[in-house]
């Protein structure tokens, strides 16, 4: 059973529209929660982190936790072609080691 | 501040035989967690060093094994090379294990083709 889900996508977005990337987890116990931009055939780059209930905001990137129902979730507003990446969800889970889940294909339009 | 550096970037080799990558971590931190990613899928967890010690170790054979030295460095060494370990292998560097873990920061991979 897998311990961190997304949806592989991909996900196809007009420019400058809002993108909705979402993740569950079953580790209760989870704390620490991320979110990595993976370009094709690069290493994953963390664009968000959070670690209590509600919504955390950086630029155009909003992340959300909802440790009740085990979501997090991470918006991109004013979406860009430069968006156009695979969006990781990585959580640490009770044995402090990060679990990944398989990433969701995000696709700007222009 | 140098960040996390893998070498070499791109490699091939004969299945059969072995191969050492190499990771040094970003400044001040003192963890590395080896990943492998084969295409579409995400990170896979290998193992993770700190103190020079293996702390954590993913679902993953003996034929892959690691190091690390007194400056925080690693290595990973894979025996007995598979085709099906062909992969983007990552280095992630981080602060602290345990309860203390921060966030990973990535190198920028090792793709390795065994042919």
């Amino acid at each position: 059973q897998k311990e961190v889900e997304q949806n592989s996508g991909p996900l196809s977005v007009p420019e400058g529209a809002i993108a909705s990337l979402n993740c569950t987890y079953s580790d209760r116990v989870s704390q620490s929660f991320f979110w990595y931009r993976q370009y094709s055939g690069k290493s994953p780059e963390l664009i968000m982190s959070i670690y209590s209930n509600g919504d955390k905001e950086d630029g155009r990137f909003t992340a959300q936790l909802n440790k009740a129902s085990q979501y997090v979730s991470l918006l991109i507003r004013d979406s860009q072609p430069s968006d156009s990446a695979t969006y990781l969800c990585a959580v640490i889970g009770s044995n402090y080691q990060l679990i990944w889940g398989a990433g969701t294909k995000l696709i700007i339009k222009p | 501040d140098a960040g996390v550096t893998q070498s070499p970037t791109h490699l091939i080799k004969t299945r059969g035989q072995q191969v050492t990558l190499r990771c040094s971590p970003k400044s001040g931190h003192d963890t590395v967690s080896w990943y492998q990613q084969a295409l579409g899928q995400g990170p896979q967890f290998i193992f993770q060093y700190y103190e020079e010690e293996e702390r954590q170790r993913g679902n993953f054979p003996d034929r892959f094994s690691g190091h690390q030295f007194p400056n925080y460095s690693s290595e990973l060494n894979v025996n007995a090379l598979l085709l099906g370990d062909s992969a983007l292998y990552l280095c992630a560097s981080s602060l602290g294990t345990g309860q203390g873990v921060s966030e990973a920061f990535f190198g920028q991979g090792t793709r390795l083709t065994v042919v």
